[in-house]
């Protein structure tokens, strides 16, 4: 049974460029979350959808950040133009609606450095 | 405004004796709490969980304890073992809302 996918694990590019963080759910899940984890903030939510619609973006940061959910299987999370701040470990997780109070899985993260 | 706090950034336990690890919460809205384990590298995982409606959950060698009037809650580990060497997340989320409220963990190590 796969969990959440995500890639790459490790990202290092020079300030300025695109970044792009891919996202897989598990299957049957209709919640997607992507949040960022670094040492002053720890693990904050960035952006939520439920069944590929964006329900709350209020976590991101500014206007770099762009995320998108074309379909129930996949999700991006872009940054343009980076900045070094940005540098932290991104997660997405998902879970399922059907029941209530059902826990989000995560991935194993995508490490992003910014030089 | 933090309102899951985990006030120990680290903490150290001896293989066998109990770990507690405590969590306060500051949004009287909240009803539904839950503790996740990260190993590095790895994404969190969830561990147990507890509703606003009781005030002990246990699972194997994990016991969480909610004190609503206190806006309090701990993880007992009883015995402690070596893979329970991780960090753990306490949050939190109210009725029916999708999101959840992380604090900002404790690291658990646990002593040979």
């Amino acid at each position: 049974d796969a969990g959440v996918i995500q890639s790459p694990r490790h990202e290092v590019t020079e300030m300025g460029q695109e970044v792009t963080l891919r996202c897989k759910p598990i299957s049957g899940h209709n919640s997607l979350f992507w949040y960022r984890q670094t040492m002053m903030r720890g693990l904050e939510l960035l952006i939520y959808f439920n069944n590929n619609v964006p329900i709350d973006d209020s976590g991101m940061p500014e206007d770099r950040f762009s995320a998108k959910m074309p379909n129930a299987s996949f999700s991006t999370l872009k940054i343009q133009p980076s900045e070094p701040r940005d540098s932290a470990v991104y997660f997405c997780a998902s879970s399922s609606r059907s029941g209530y109070n059902q826990p989000q899985h995560f991935g194993d993260g995508t490490r992003l450095s910014i030089l | 405004d933090q309102q899951v706090k985990q006030n120990s950034p680290s903490l150290s336990v001896q293989e066998g004796r109990i770990s507690i690890l405590n969590c306060d919460y500051t949004n009287s809205m909240f009803d539904y709490f839950l503790w996740y384990k990260k190993y590095p590298a790895e994404g969190p995982t969830f561990l147990i969980s507890i509703s606003s409606i009781k005030d002990k959950n246990e699972d194997g060698r994990f016991t969480v304890f909610l004190n609503k009037s206190a806006k309090h809650l701990s993880l007992h580990i009883v015995p402690s073992q070596p893979g329970d060497s991780a960090v753990y997340f306490c949050a939190a989320r109210r009725d029916r809302d999708d999101k959840i409220i992380f604090g900002k963990g404790t690291r658990l190590h646990i002593l040979p």
